[in-house]
């Protein structure tokens, strides 16, 4: 089992420029998730999604978009990088989804090896 | 909204000796989880231990224990025996049950082990 897929694992763009950051799961789960970590910060949420077919904001989704391509599958996408934006990106995925009950077994998030992206 | 609170930025041990890391978070929420996760410097995210808020027994995972305390909003985790593979950012996480259950993250804490 492969897990919780990303890539690039590295990338460097310059300003304006936009990219892509694919994430797969082959886990069936329902939902799926985007971080950011920068230092001192911890992990940071930018969208989620529930469920196949919907997505939400998170902490910080400013400068970003996302597309729940199926249930497998969400891309995160930066149309215009600003050095800001310069972190490393981590998705997630997990089991339940909304709602859940308080006595589930599962509620654990497993996540990706990460994507570096430096914006110059 | 929820916090989670990390306020060791760095900690560190001899090995084989045991060491605490603190945790506390704010929430108005009654029924939540919470994680330890580990993050040695392949960058990947592993989970540690987690804890369900409606049990009261602390969980344990071979070395690793926790403490919880929910009237004082605190998670700390206890490493015994401690490993120099255990050298690591730590971070806790607090996970939402209503809603998506997202995982609200401490800012981590960077724990060394000395041979």
């Amino acid at each position: 089992n492969a897990g919780v897929t990303q890539t690039p694992k590295f990338q460097v763009l310059k300003t304006g420029q936009s990219m892509t950051l694919q994430c797969a799961q082959d886990m069936n789960h329902n939902s799926m998730y985007w971080y950011r970590q920068d230092p001192g910060m911890g992990l940071r949420l930018i969208y989620y999604s529930a469920s196949e077919g919907t997505t939400d904001k998170g902490e910080v989704p400013n400068g970003y978009n996302v597309s729940r391509l199926n249930k497998r599958e969400f891309s995160l996408r930066l149309e215009s990088a600003a050095p800001s934006q310069t972190s490393v990106y981590f998705c997630a995925s997990s089991e339940v989804g909304y709602p859940v009950s308080v006595s589930s077994g599962a509620n654990v998030l497993t996540f990706g090896a990460g994507s570096r992206l430096t914006v110059l | 909204a929820q916090t989670v609170t990390q306020s060791q930025p760095e900690m560190s041990v001899q090995e084989a000796e045991t060491v605490t890391l603190s945790c506390t978070y704010d929430t108005s929420e009654s029924d939540y989880y919470l994680f330890w996760y580990k993050q040695p410097p392949s960058r990947q995210m592993i989970l540690v231990i987690r804890q369900e808020a409606y049990k009261q027994q602390n969980a344990t995972e071979n070395r690793f224990s926790v403490n919880f305390q929910k009237a004082a909003k605190s998670f700390s985790l206890k490493i015994s025996d401690s490993q120099l593979g255990d050298a690591a950012m730590y971070f806790c996480a607090y996970r939402v049950l209503q809603g998506a259950q997202k995982l609200v993250f401490g800012q981590g804490t960077r724990l060394t082990i000395n041979p």
